[in-house]
């Protein structure tokens, strides 16, 4: 089955300075990889998603890349703010239907220092 | 977006006794709902595929003994913790797929279970 591996497990960054967090998977049939922030006790929230048929996906101050071949994605977070601190998870999915499961990574906790 | 709702948020019970745990999709159907369980700092992890009209699939080490799974409409799913015991505490939550042509995944509220 899928395995998706995230890094790093905490970054702290000062408020206004960029954060990247990356994943690896291991199914090259997975084509479908969001990102999710959850914020302590609460259900993840969708941030940003990328499908394999693009290699790069911008959203305001959130980015995310794509590289099919070495089977990696990143999370790029620019001119971070308090906010943003807390925990992101990316995901891998074998398709983009109803009944395809997501395979989480284990998480990075992000803290926005002032 | 779409909106899954889960109930109850909370829930403390005694070792030894069941718990229900429900999760409805409010603005679609899901032929699909998945149940994962979150350990304090720690990932999702996939507990169960819930089918509706048929069994569910669980992943590798999970009982489906103990943590049954009832879909019996296309809004409504249920996961009973049966037999609790305080290695069950943990936080479960269920998401749903938005239909075929909708990829995005929504998450119940997720339910705090307590076993004491």
């Amino acid at each position: 089955g899928e395995n998706v591996e995230q890094h790093p497990s905490t970054l702290s960054v000062q408020e206004g300075d960029s954060a990247v967090i990356k994943c690896t998977y291991s199914d090259s049939a997975s084509n479908y990889f969001p990102w999710y922030k959850q914020e302590l006790g609460k259900r993840p929230q969708l941030i940003i998603d990328i499908r394999s048929n693009v290699g790069e996906k911008k959203d305001q101050r959130i980015a995310v890349t794509l590289n099919k071949t070495a089977k990696h994605f990143s999370l790029h977070i620019t001119e971070t703010q308090p906010e943003d601190s807390a925990v992101y998870f990316c995901a891998a999915s074998r398709g983009t239907g109803g009944g395809n499961k997501l395979t989480f990574g284990t998480g990075t906790q992000l803290k926005v220092e002032l | 977006g779409a909106v899954v709702s889960q109930h109850p948020s909370w829930v403390i019970c005694k070792s030894g006794t069941s718990v229900k745990i429900e999760c409805r999709s409010l603005d679609f159907q899901a032929t699909t709902m998945f149940w994962y369980r979150q350990f304090p700092k720690q990932s999702l992890m996939l507990m169960a595929t819930s089918n509706e009209g048929s069994k569910a699939t669980y992943e590798q080490g999970v009982e489906k003994d103990k943590f049954l799974i009832n879909h019996a409409s296309l809004t409504l799913s249920t996961l009973t913790v049966t037999s609790a015991h305080p290695e069950d505490s943990s936080f479960y939550i269920c998401s749903a797929r938005g239909g075929s042509a909708n990829t995005e995944a929504f998450f119940g509220q997720g339910t705090r279970l307590t076993v004491v």
